[in-house]
């Protein structure tokens, strides 16, 4: 059974750095794409972060520069770092599996609350 | 980048109602690459449809999706209580790659 679960969330204050990781479960992060989601208070869904199978990276305007996806293959986790946190980047934080191929979400984590405020 | 543009933003309807929600890009885009999610509060987002028509495992046939091009339509036959949720179109560009979300319709009784 395929699962995802997040940790590491929680409050920070405006300019600090902050890990979240989502631990998976029922495949290997190697061979399949792992992506970071959120969704801010009142607002919809926005794409952050990406991690391919063969380890190249992409990012949203947004986050670009400031955060940074990796995965550990032996621990079965991707992370995503990071830094010079804004007010902006409140949001809960999903982690999910891409369908190969077809380049959408099949799999999601419960998600994790991220607070950045003073 | 591909912009998706959800209309109407809310739905007000009753059980057992037809729900038509719209997914418009503002470029033509693979059907391959479109999908539609399901997110109630509390809760992730769920996968309802992909490949802009093919209904993702256990999604009720009450959920259908069509379209091509430019505009996306996601229909749900006869509203369930359950259904009343925030719906998500999304798509992914290949050049520059990454992925796009509307910004999502409210489906409220």
């Amino acid at each position: 059974e395929v699962q995802l679960v997040e940790t590491g969330g929680g409050w920070i204050q405006p300019g600090g750095s902050l890990t979240v990781s989502c631990a998976a479960s029922g495949f290997s992060v190697s061979n399949y794409y792992l992506s970071w989601v959120r969704r801010a208070p009142g607002k919809g869904l926005e794409w952050v972060s990406v991690i391919y199978a063969g380890g190249k990276t992409d990012y949203a305007d947004s986050v670009k520069g400031r955060f940074t996806i990796s995965r550990d293959i032996s621990a079965n986790t991707v992370s995503l770092q990071m830094l010079s946190l804004r007010a902006d980047d409140t949001a809960v934080y999903y982690c999910a599996r891409v369908r190969r191929n077809l380049n959408h979400f099949e799999y999601w984590g419960q998600g994790i609350l991220v607070s950045v405020s003073s | 980048e591909t912009v998706l543009t959800q209309s109407p933003g809310t739905l007000s309807l009753s059980p057992g109602e037809r729900a038509t929600l719209s997914c418009r890009a503002s470029q033509s885009v693979s059907s391959s690459y479109l999908a539609w999610y399901q997110q109630k509060p509390g809760q992730a987002p769920r996968l309802l449809i992909y490949a802009a028509s093919t209904r993702a495992t256990g999604i009720p046939d009450r959920f259908s999706g069509s379209g091509s091009g430019t505009d996306f339509t996601l229909t749900i036959g006869s509203l369930e209580p359950e259904d009343f949720a925030v719906y998500y179109c999304q798509h992914y560009d290949i050049s520059p790659p990454g992925f796009t979300f509307g910004q999502g319709t409210k489906l409220e009784i």
